[in-house]
């Protein structure tokens, strides 16, 4: 059981380069969700899925569009990359059993340096 | 959402017990109350949840007082692999945005 994957672990891109980061789930979760954390800071959300086909803006969504085109994936994009989205880019999923009751499943992280 | 606020850091010795509190004001009825840890290099796990009470699992113990304002993680005797960042967040009915991750409390254990 794979859980949450992560494609690439590792990137530089150059600015105006433009890229997509890959989150795959084999966990049948209807929630999806990509993070960025910057040193020594917490996680900070940029787009959520509540389900196939949908996608919400989260707290700092500038710079990056996302689909979920399929149930199990969830792509980000940077469609012109800036040195100020340099972080690590974690992906999660979770299905909810009651309310509050939901745990969240991260994959291990995308580490991007825009130069 | 409920806000949260912890610690930003703690240390300790190996072999003690740790506790780590979060308070949580304007929680609301349906939240739940979660602990997340997080190693370098990695992203974060899940620990404990609970909603009143006293949770225990085989990782850790959660306590929260009667008006759930507050929770405590309890780590005991820990070790220099409990080195990590500790998030505790309310988990409640906001579907999409469930969680939310502040600083958290960065845990040195020293040997």
């Amino acid at each position: 059981n794979a859980g949450v994957t992560q494609t690439p672990k590792f990137r530089v891109l150059k600015t105006g380069q433009s890229m997509t980061l890959l989150c795959a789930q084999d966990m049948n979760h209807e929630y999806m969700y990509w993070y960025r954390q910057d040193p020594g800071m917490g996680l900070r959300l940029i787009h959520y899925s509540v389900g196939e086909g949908t996608t919400a803006k989260g707290e700092v969504p500038d710079g990056y569009n996302v689909s979920r085109l399929k149930k199990q994936n969830f792509l980000l994009g940077l469609e012109s990359a800036a040195p100020s989205q340099t972080s690590v880019y974690f992906c999660a999923s979770s299905m909810v059993y009651r309310v509050g009751d939901t745990e969240a499943f991260f994959g291990q992280g995308t580490r991007l340096t825009v130069v | 959402l409920a806000k949260t606020t912890q610690p930003i850091s703690m240390d300790s010795y190996e072999g003690q017990e740790v506790n780590i509190t979060c308070s949580h004001n304007n929680i609301a009825t349906n939240d739940y109350i979660t602990w997340y840890q997080q190693f370098p290099s990695q992203g974060p796990r899940f620990i404990i949840q609970g909603y009143k009470t006293k949770v225990t699992n085989e990782v850790a113990s959660l306590f929260i007082p009667a008006d759930r304002k507050s929770s405590t993680l309890s780590l005991p005797r820990v070790s220099l692999s409990d080195t990590a960042v500790y998030y505790c967040l309310v988990v409640g009915d906001n579907y999409g945005q469930n969680f939310v991750f502040g600083p958290g409390t960065r845990l040195s254990v020293l040997p």
